[in-house]
């Protein structure tokens, strides 16, 4: 069965600091992983996402997530933290090995600090 | 990408009553998904609503509480049925387009 784990429902920095949120996951088949964002009172819009190829996926907002299967995570970063990059990071492991029935981790709660 | 509508996108309600939720999206997709999002949870997946046949429930969640309806490519609805608090909750349509999961901005339910 598939799961996935974000350690830290909130995490807090800097405006410039790195951004670091992380993702773990368990899944018996090959995962399918993804980072999704959710500003508020708004859907949530996929960041990026890893399926096959290379392990370092690059996404929009200069995040990007590095896949590391002896690891099972998938930590999205970001080298400088923007006031706007305030929102909730919602990672997810594909239901079966599929990429349109998801399984989402708990929610990191990012606040960006003046 | 596809861009999607849903109905309300807040309401509240009184308990033991129905709601229906509507979501439409701006082309067609062959599957559309509803999950629900409880309030500092996570997504979870209701059902996947089904174009032509019964949609699909998820382990724990039962047509009598959510009937879906899917009566063609764009258009789907999810009634939450005989609600009660523990139903407060944004539920959300999404839609699957060229591999990408796609969401609409939630339907926020209050029920008192």
């Amino acid at each position: 069965a598939q799961s996935v784990t974000q350690l830290g429902s909130h995490v807090s920095v800097s405006e410039g600091a790195l951004v670091l949120l992380r993702c773990n996951y368990s899944s018996s088949v090959p995962p399918y992983l993804f980072w999704y964002v959710q500003y508020p009172n708004q859907g949530l819009q996929l960041l990026l996402k890893y399926t096959t190829g290379a392990t370092l996926v690059k996404g929009i907002n200069g995040f990007e997530a590095e896949f590391k299967k002896s690891e099972t995570s998938f930590h999205l970063t970001k080298p400088s933290a923007h006031m706007s990059d305030a929102a909730e990071y919602f990672c997810a492991v594909g239901y079966g090995g599929a990429t349109n029935k998801l399984i989402f981790g708990t929610g990191t709660l990012l606040a960006v600090q003046p | 990408s596809a861009v999607i509508s849903q109905k309300p996108s807040r309401d509240i309600c009184q308990r033991g009553t129905s709601l229906t939720i509507q979501c439409q999206v701006d082309s067609q997709v062959t599957m559309m998904f509803w999950y629900r999002q409880q309030p500092g949870q996570s997504l979870t997946l209701i059902a996947t609503a089904n174009q032509g046949s019964e949609a699909t429930y998820e382990s724990g969640f039962v047509i009598d509480k959510f009937p879906i309806s899917r009566p063609n490519l764009t258009f789907s609805t999810l009634t939450v049925s005989n609600m009660s608090p523990e139903d407060s909750s944004i539920y959300l349509c999404s839609v699957t387009d060229t591999g990408e999961l796609f969401f609409g901005e939630g339907s926020r339910l209050t029920v008192l």
